[in-house]
């Protein structure tokens, strides 16, 4: 079983659709991310979970919505989204704190398009 | 602000082939550096990081260098595979608590038999 798990691996949604994508990590970290992974352009961050205490929000659309129940689910419910946010979405965790911040574990993604 | 740059890709080399691929970065004080790689289908995997300057990152072959002077960290090994055929992600981590990541553009690199 692989470390950070994402679900569904595919999605279609029109744009008035509401849907949310999941993700679970089985390594024990405190902290989880959601990524934006688009064609040539670099990863965006978009949410950052530590200790389940949001602690950043890159200036996200109000559009997608983050939520992390406890240290080892982390949701993005998405709802009335545009064509480009078509992109995969890349669900991370790590161990944060101390000197040595452990490296991003990344889940194999959601592949989302909207249409 | 903090950034990294990559060299455009695709790269396409024949099996055996010496691999170098470029990464320069701009940040305040001493960032992490760390080469991640993505296989197809798959997420994100951590290959190597050098967290000062002059330390050498190395792992499967691969090898990078932090150099301050030139603020790069280029990827290299001296003979690449087709299964290392994958997109490459350069990276730094400026700091704190918390991992804030930012990342390069990729990377893809095609491996011909």
């Amino acid at each position: 079983e692989t470390g950070v798990t994402q679900t569904p691996r595919h999605l279609v949604m029109g744009m008035t659709n509401k849907k949310s994508l999941k993700c679970e990590q089985h390594l024990g970290h405190n902290a989880m991310y959601w990524y934006k992974q688009s064609a040539k352009k670099p990863l965006e961050l978009m949410f950052v979970y530590s200790l389940e205490e949001r602690v950043e929000n890159n200036s996200v659309p109000s559009r997608f919505s983050p939520e992390c129940p406890n240290s080892s689910h982390l949701f993005l419910h998405l709802h009335t989204l545009q064509p480009e946010d078509s992109a995969l979405y890349l669900c991370a965790s790590s161990q944060d704190g101390g000197q040595d911040n452990s490296p991003l574990h990344f889940g194999n993604g959601t592949r989302l398009t909207v249409t | 602000g903090n950034s990294v740059t990559q060299m455009e890709g695709p790269v396409t080399l024949s099996e055996e082939a010496f691999l170098t691929i470029n990464c320069t970065y701009t940040a305040t004080g001493y960032p992490s550096l760390f080469w991640y790689v993505q296989y197809p289908g798959e997420g994100l995997q951590l290959l190597l990081k050098a967290t000062k300057a002059d330390d050498k990152g190395s792992n499967k072959g691969f090898e990078a260098t932090y150099r301050k002077e030139t603020t790069s960290f280029h990827l290299e090994k001296g003979s690449v595979q087709v299964s290392d055929s994958a997109v490459y992600f350069c990276a730094l981590n400026y700091g704190g608590a918390t991992n804030k990541l930012i990342f390069g553009t990729g990377t893809l690199l095609a491996v011909q038999p």
